[in-house]
């Protein structure tokens, strides 16, 4: 099977400016949960998404959204891009189920915003 | 507000020795555990997770042990190989959720 795709891999952007981030699940997989990791707060829980709706939301502003499609990938955009907002933006997928399931990683997104 | 932390920055060990990798929690409705391991520029590689209805959970070369009164998890990896060398996150959850909290990481260096 393969895995969480993530494109692009790699993005600079500059201040101001917006951006948007896609995601691939693996086959089967419906939740998708993103995440950012920058050195100063590790990695943070940004939202998650199940069929086609936000089911969870991290302590982020408002600039960050994302949304779902009916084939369960995902998008992320962020926007008015402050310096801060660098970082590697990870997707990772899940089935669903009623107990935790355990969320599979893509290789990311590096963000650099100059 | 860190509510999983791992207060070992870096941890070296001999070749086929054990590696012991420690993570401590403070929120106690967290009931599923996991371990990722990582590579700079990578995404985590998921490699072992527990449920809080268990104090053990064991495989191949790598076991979790959870302690829920000391809110206290840890990873060992036996033997261990240079190839274990990478950066180590705990992460937990709640039933039901799909949001992970990790701790800050542990580098963890074998040494041949």
């Amino acid at each position: 099977k393969a895995g969480v795709t993530q494109t692009p891999r790699y993005l600079i952007k500059t201040r101001g400016q917006q951006v948007t981030l896609s995601c691939s699940p693996i086959s089967g997989h419906r939740s998708v949960s993103w995440y950012q990791q920058t050195p100063g707060q590790g990695l943070q829980f940004l939202f998650e998404y199940f069929s086609e709706t936000q089911r969870n939301k991290g302590n982020f502003p408002g600039r960050f959204s994302g949304r779902q499609f009916s084939n369960s990938r995902s998008e992320m955009n962020v926007s008015t891009l402050e310096l801060g907002d660098s970082a590697l933006y990870l997707c990772a997928s899940s089935l669903p189920v009623g107990a935790s399931s355990t969320q599979y990683f893509g290789p990311g997104t590096r963000l650099t915003v100059l | 507000d860190q509510q999983v932390k791992q207060n070992s920055p870096s941890l070296s060990v001999q070749e086929g020795r054990i590696s012991i990798l420690n993570c401590d929690y403070t929120n106690s409705m967290f009931d599923y555990f996991l371990w990722y391991k990582k590579y700079p520029a990578e995404g985590p590689t998921f490699l072992i997770s527990i449920s809080s209805i268990k104090d053990k959970n064991e495989d191949g070369r790598f076991t979790v042990f959870l302690n829920k009164s000391a809110k206290h998890l840890s990873l060992h990896i036996v033997p261990s190989q240079p190839g274990d060398s990478a950066v180590y996150f705990c992460a937990a959850t709640q039933t039901g959720a799909n949001n992970l909290f990790f701790g800050t990481g542990t580098r963890l260096t074998v040494i041949p």
